[in-house]
């Protein structure tokens, strides 16, 4: 099946620096990939949705300034979270779609604290 | 707008018992349906999808779902569930084609399955 990776699975910062997370397809061609974001014991919420080549899509309530999106190629999506704060600690996903009736396919997250 | 419901929050059950997860749906448009599994601290894996056709909607893993378009149902089942099946299982629709939100994964709250000895 077709394969997703983030890295980094674990980051460690401290508060006021930026974070930067990749998305990768690795035997795909993504159209689009998305950003989620997941609180301990709760569901996914979408935060963006990104297409190579044009700017990314925010949720209601995600801050574009603070959360970057690039999707530099049809394989890869990156995340920035700058200035980070603990409220930021959070697990990330992303998934990468490559359109018409298939599913998402999602990467297995990272983990991201903010001390 | 869609939105999706997950009935229940917790759900234990026996191991080689029958487990069936609740999932219902409100869209105003077609849909597509999805169930998903995770395993603590990793991603989502696909169990099964409903795109059109059959209604029975067989999966990974020995699961299957039926698609109610009348109750706006697609819930998950399993005959025999296994102490590996423990995990958090996420119902998800997307919009169908065409639509402006085509594309975006709608999840619901999770349903935790633990299975005991």
């Amino acid at each position: 099946g077709a394969v997703v990776s983030q890295h980094p699975s674990w980051v460690i910062c401290k508060s006021g620096t930026s974070v930067k997370i990749e998305c990768r397809s690795l035997d795909f061609q993504a159209t689009t990939m998305f950003w989620y974001r997941q609180f301990p014991k709760q569901s996914l919420m979408l935060m963006a949705t990104s297409n190579e080549g044009s700017k990314a899509t925010y949720e209601q309530g995600v801050e574009k300034d603070k959360f970057l999106i690039n999707h530099a190629s049809l394989t890869l999506s990156t995340l920035t979270v700058t200035s980070a704060h603990p409220e930021d600690s959070s697990f990330y996903i992303c998934s990468a779609w490559a359109g018409g009736g298939y599913e998402q396919y999602f990467g297995p997250g990272t983990r991201l604290t903010v001390t | 707008a869609q939105s999706v419901t997950q009935l229940d929050s917790q759900v234990p059950v026996f191991e080689e018992a029958p487990v069936e997860l609740r999932c219902n749906y409100s869209s105003s448009v077609s849909v597509y349906l999805f169930w998903y599994v995770q395993y603590p601290n990793q991603g989502l894996q696909l169990l099964l999808k409903y795109l059109s056709g059959s209604t029975l909607v067989k999966g990974i893993n020995g699961f299957e779902a039926e698609f109610n378009k009348s109750q706006t149902s697609f819930h998950l089942r399993k005959p025999s569930v296994h102490i590996s099946d423990t995990a958090e299982y996420f119902c998800a629709v997307s919009e169908y084609a065409g639509g402006t939100s085509y594309g975006k994964l709608t999840f619901g709250q999770g349903t935790i399955l633990t299975v005991h000895p």
